[in-house]
């Protein structure tokens, strides 16, 4: 069975700091790989998503994110952070074929002070 | 567009009770996926329901059941709870063409289950 770690349980930044959150996942086949979001209070959302193509993908508020298949990683990136992107955040991965469970990592809380 | 709802937001229960809890999906998906996500861990995958078939399940017992309605909507049903049922259910839904195939999942603020 696929399953997914994410390296970091807790990330302060200050603002303006860049920002790279691990994801490695284990599964031998092709994936579809997806990051999602939880503001505090908030429902959990899609933040991007990895499917086939150009292995750096971009999602929403500015953040991105690099597939590199001979490392199974799927990291999140985002140049300059902001008070606003205070969250947890979830690594996910799906194996491409017939399927339809999504396996999350533990997710990584990030702090940003202003 | 209507999102997609869970009731209760919170529940109380003691062991060896039974619960139900409902997801009203987000309209015109058909499918319903359930997660379980206890306090410092990800969403874990418990079945999910495909045109009111399951269409799969995670490694949950089988006291954990549920139910998919001619308009979509879904139950969880829970017998026998445990103390390590204590969690947060998130219930998500999509639009698949087919069951095989995937397509974004929407989830719901969860239902926040505490077992005493």
């Amino acid at each position: 069975a696929q399953s997914v770690s994410q390296h970091n349980h807790h990330v302060i930044l200050s603002e303006a700091a860049s920002l790279e959150l691990g994801c490695n996942y284990s599964y031998g086949g092709t994936v579809n790989l997806f990051w999602y979001v939880q503001y505090p209070g908030q429902h959990l959302q899609l933040l991007l998503k990895y499917f086939s193509g150009d292995p750096l993908v971009k999602g929403i508020k500015g953040f991105e994110a690099e597939f590199i298949k001979s490392k199974f990683s799927f990291n999140l990136r985002k140049p300059s952070v902001q008070w606003s992107d205070t969250a947890e955040y979830f690594c996910a991965v799906i194996p491409e074929a017939g399927s339809y469970q999504l396996t999350f990592g533990k997710g990584t809380k990030l702090s940003v002070i202003p | 567009e209507t999102g997609v709802t869970q009731s209760p937001t919170h529940l109380i229960k003691t062991r060896g009770q039974q619960v139900t809890l409902r997801c009203s999906s987000q309209s015109g998906h058909n499918t319903v996926s359930w997660y379980q996500q206890a306090l410092g861990q990800g969403p874990q995958f418990i079945f999910q329901y495909y045109r009111e078939e399951e269409n799969g399940r995670g490694n949950f017992p089988p006291r954990f059941s549920g139910l998919q309605f001619p308009n979509y909507s879904s139950e969880l049903n829970v017998n026998a709870l445990e103390l390590d049922d204590s969690a947060l259910y998130l219930c998500a839904s999509s639009l698949l063409g087919n069951r095989w195939g995937y397509n974004e999942q929407f989830f719901g603020p969860g239902t926040r289950l505490t077992v005493l």
